[in-house]
C-alpha cells in the first residue's frame, strides 16, 4: 500500500531532551516536507527536500533539523525541544511541486 | 499581509446550498495551486489541483485568477459529508529562491447542516 508513515504518533517529552520524528514513504517520491499545525495558524512548512541530500528551509525552521540521506526517509530532529514546539506535525511527500502531496497521519508532540 | 490568505469562516450552509471560497496570494510569480481538504485534525488530502483554465470535478469547480491573484473553490449541491476545513496551497516562490516552498492558507471551515 502506498503510504507515508510517521513515528511516533504521540509523544510527550520534556524541555531539552533531543528527539527525532521519523518519516518514511514507499512511493519513490523526490519531494518531502515537514509541517506543523497550530490552532489559528494553519499548516506551516518547516523544511522541505527536493531530493536526496537537498534540503531547504520553509517558513518556520528555527529549532528543527532535517536530513535526507535516502530517498524514502526524511527525519525531523529537535535538538533541544521547547514548549513552543508543542504542535501537530505532518510529513508529506510527492513527485514534485506540481503534484499531489501525500501526508502522513501526523505526530502530536507535547513538550513540557 | 499574509502570503496566502483565506477567510477562516466558519461557513454554515444547508444541504443543497452552493458555497464559494476564495484564497488570495501575494506573489504574482506563483505557480502550482491546490485545494486540500482536512477532516477534524486528520491529515490533509488533495481535493483538486487548480489549473489556469479552471477545472471541474463533479460538484467542485476550481478557478485561478492571476490578474487579481486569487484562487477559488465552488461547491454545488452541498452534502453533509462536505463538512471539513478547506486549505488552499500555493507554490509562491517558483523561479526564485526557496522555490520549493509550499505555503498553506489558514483554512476555511465549512459546516453543512441538514
Amino acid at each position: 500500500e502506498a503510504q507515508v508513515t510517521q513515528n511516533p504518533r504521540y509523544l510527550i517529552t520534556v524541555t531539552g531532551k533531543k528527539l527525532t520524528v521519523t518519516c518514511s514513504q514507499n512511493m519513490n517520491h523526490e519531494y518531502m516536507s515537514w509541517y506543523r499545525q497550530d490552532p489559528g495558524l494553519g499548516l506551516r512548512q518547516i523544511y522541505y527536500s527536493m531530493n536526496v541530500e537537498v534540503t531547504d528551509k520553509g517558513d518556520v525552521p528555527e529549532g528543527y533539523k532535517v536530513s535526507r540521506k535516502e530517498k524514502r526517509n526524511f527525519p525531523l530532529i529537535l535538538e533541544s525541544p521547547s514548549p513552543n514546539q508543542t504542535s501537530l506535525y505532518f510529513c508529506a511527500s510527492s513527485f514534485g511541486l506540481a503534484n499531489e502531496q501525500f501526508f502522513g497521519p501526523g505526530t502530536r508532540l507535547t513538550v513540557l | 499581509r499574509k502570503e496566502v490568505e483565506q477567510d477562516p469562516g466558519p461557513f454554515n450552509v444547508p444541504e443543497g446550498a452552493t458555497v464559494a471560497f476564495n484564497c488570495t496570494y501575494s506573489n504574482s510569480a506563483s505557480q502550482s495551486f491546490f485545494w486540500y481538504r482536512q477532516d477534524c485534525r486528520k491529515e490533509p488530502k488533495l481535493l483538486m489541483s487548480v489549473y489556469s483554465s479552471g477545472n471541474e470535478d463533479g460538484r467542485f469547480t476550481a478557478q485561478l485568477n492571476r490578474a487579481s491573484q486569487y484562487i477559488s473553490l465552488l461547491i454545488r449541491d452541498s452534502k453533509l459529508s462536505d463538512s471539513a476545513t478547506y486549505l488552499c496551497v500555493v507554490n509562491l516562490n517558483a523561479g526564485g529562491t526557496s522555490y520549493g516552498k509550499l505555503t498553506f492558507g489558514q483554512g476555511t471551515i465549512l459546516t453543512v447542516h441538514p
